[in-house]
This record gives structure tokens, sequence and C-alpha cells, in this order.
């Protein structure tokens, strides 16, 4: 079945640690981006690419990183230099159409101590 | 800049009964569409309707429909027959021409529970 697929569910790291969450997608969409969400907010954009090796600064990159070397995969570095970084963290792709949604996968929850 | 705006931090309704979930949002370009996602409590985000801002017709997807007030920059989420299944939280979310940007901007949600 195409889908995608973010893994760990549950992450745990010490304040100072970069980790990196991954995000890989097998429905040959171009577009793959990266949420964050926090409790009572909505979905905030971290970053998004719309085509290999290109990739664009959401609204809220600071502190985050990301690389597309492949149409299938598109990791997520949260470094040290994120302030806040526990939050729910979600990976969507879709093909560059503007009537097409989202499709997202079921999330990678980070909890830095 | 587009922004999205959903009044409703909470709704209950009754199992059987009809709600709406209120989504305005504000943008000057003439081309835009309009997306509704669930997010049961698992965390996993289901799309569930789209509009496109010149669409004819209301949005239709079994037992959910799209109440688009174009002129009041409104896009409502109409849920027919609550079932116990639909408590979850509801974004509404937009995606304007913006040149080839395709990225949404997303609502703060609203909190559906269905009671028995």
């Amino acid at each position: 079945d195409g889908g995608i697929t973010q893994s760990p569910k549950y992450l745990f790291r010490k304040e100072g640690q970069n980790v990196t969450l991954s995000c890989e997608q097998n429905l040959n969409h171009d577009a793959m981006y990266w949420y964050r969400q926090d409790p009572g907010q909505g979905l905030r954009l971290i970053y998004y690419s719309q085509i290999v090796n290109d990739f664009q600064k959401g609204d809220i990159a600071e502190g985050y990183s990301v690389s597309r070397e492949k149409k299938e995969s598109f990791p997520l570095t949260v470094t040290s230099a994120q302030k806040n970084p526990t939050a729910f963290y979600l990976c969507a792709s879709s093909i560059n159409r503007h009537n097409s949604p989202l499709h997202f996968g079921n999330g990678t929850r980070l909890t830095v101590t | 800049a587009q922004k999205i705006t959903q009044t409703q931090p909470g709704m209950f309704v009754q199992e059987k009964e009809a709600v709406t979930l209120d989504c305005t949002y504000d943008t000057s370009d003439p081309s835009y569409g309009l997306f509704w996602y669930k997010q049961p409590s698992s965390g996993e985000m289901i799309f569930l309707i789209y509009q496109g801002s010149y669409d004819q017709q209301n949005a239709t997807e079994g037992r959910y429909s799209l109440n688009f007030q174009k002129a009041r920059k409104s896009a409502n989420l109409v849920i027919s027959a609550s079932q116990l299944g639909d408590s979850a939280m509801y974004f509404c979310a937009m995606r304007d021409s913006g040149g080839s940007n395709y990225k949404l901007t997303f609502g703060k949600g609203t909190l559906l529970t269905v009671n028995p």
C-alpha cells in the first residue's frame, strides 16, 4: 500500500542533542512538508520541498534543517538551536497541484528533557 | 498573508444530530482551495473534503458537506448524522495560488465531542 512512513513514533532526547526525524513516502509525490503541532495550536509549517534538491523555509524554520536528496525521503533535523523542540511532528506529501490534498504520516512525538 | 480562523475551540453534539464547524479565511488571491481534515486522538490527519474558490457548487463527501460563502470568506464544515467516531479535532486549511507555492496553512482547530 502507498503511504507515508514516519519513524520513530516516539523519540526522547536530552537537551543539547541534535535529532533527526525520518519521513519516507512511496506515493510518487513531488512535494513534501514538515509541520509542527503543539497543544491548542494548529499545524505550523517548518519546511517544505516541491522538488528534489530544493526546499523552502516555512513559518517556523529556525532551529530546524532538512534535506531532499531523494524524491521519497525528506528527513528533518531538530538542532540544539531549537528552543522548544518538544512537540508532535507531522510529515506530509502531495502532488504539485492546487486542489491536491496533503497526505500525512502518523507523526513523531519528540520529547526533549 | 493568508490566515485561517476557527473560532470554536470546542463543540458538543448529540449522536445522530448535525453539527457545523466554522472556518473563516483571509486571502487577496482570487484562486484558492479550502480543505478540512480530521485528527482523531491517535494523531493521524485524515483528509475530509475540498472546495475550490471557483467551484460553483458546495462540496459534499458522504456525511460531510461544506457551506461555502465566498463573499463572507467562510467555509464551514457540516457533519450530518453525527457518530461517536466523529469525536476528534477538525482543522480547516487553505492553499492559495501564491505562484508555485503549494503549502497549506491551517487553523487552530475545533475539538468536536459527540455525546451518546
